[in-house]
């Protein structure tokens, strides 16, 4: 069955950086693409962007083009999205999630990372 | 960029009964595929999102046939014939992987 497994909770201080990572099984990863999506406490869900497993094609939300990093590592069937120059309006929790293309469909998600921003 | 509206953003519904949940693109969600690639998410509390329906009114993979999706080029419907416990959540539509709605809080009476 597909599954997306992601890092740990983390804590972070204004400024730092964060790197969360999204392992996937059941399928073959380089057929799809990963979306990041974040959800900040009691609010709804935000696109950060889609990354192609197949070629590392990105896209990027314009709030946080710059400060993102996504990529992917086939040999490990991991994503990755690394976040710089935290602020606490980056506390939420972020999912990553399949989807074949950025235009199509998320079908699995992951369970989900909090990440805190605090001083 | 695409606007995606919800209405309502609450409903409260009596367990049995029907629940209906309004999404409206600000433009054609066509696509030059010819698919128009509308989702219906869930979010129980606590919980990640998970996928109900996708490209406007297929269910996904073990979702109970009474959440049903429909509509075309920018209004779209979600539909649950009978509204059990297990149903109370947060549903979000979603166009292609990025533009979310606002989420509709389903809770019971």
């Amino acid at each position: 069955q597909v599954q997306l497994v992601q890092s740990g909770d983390e804590v972070k201080k204004p400024g730092a950086s964060v790197k969360v990572s999204c392992k996937g099984s059941g399928y073959t990863f380089s057929n799809y693409g990963i979306t990041w999506v974040r959800q900040a406490p009691g609010q709804g869900l935000e696109w950060m962007g889609w990354i192609s497993a197949y070629n590392g094609d990105t896209y990027y939300a314009q709030k946080v083009q710059g400060r993102v990093t996504m990529t992917t590592d086939t040999s490990t069937s991991t994503a990755y999205m690394d976040l710089r120059g935290l602020t606490s309006d980056d506390t939420a929790v972020y999912y990553c999630a399949r989807g074949a293309s950025v235009a199509g469909t998320s079908d699995y998600w992951g369970q989900g990372t909090l990440v805190t921003v605090s001083s | 960029d695409i606007v995606m509206t919800q209405t309502p953003l609450s409903s409260p519904v009596t367990l049995g009964q029907p629940a209906s949940i309004s999404c409206r693109s600000s433009q054609s969600l066509v696509h030059s595929d010819g698919n128009t690639y509308l989702s219906w998410l869930q979010q129980r509390p606590g919980q990640p999102p998970r996928l109900l329906v996708y490209k406007v009114s297929n269910r996904f993979s073990g979702v109970p046939d009474r959440f049903s999706g429909s509509g075309a080029g920018t209004d779209f419907t979600l539909k649950i014939s009978r509204v059990e416990a297990e149903d109370v959540g947060v549903y979000y539509c979603l166009h292609a992987t990025q533009f979310f709605g606002q989420g509709t809080r389903l809770e019971i009476k």
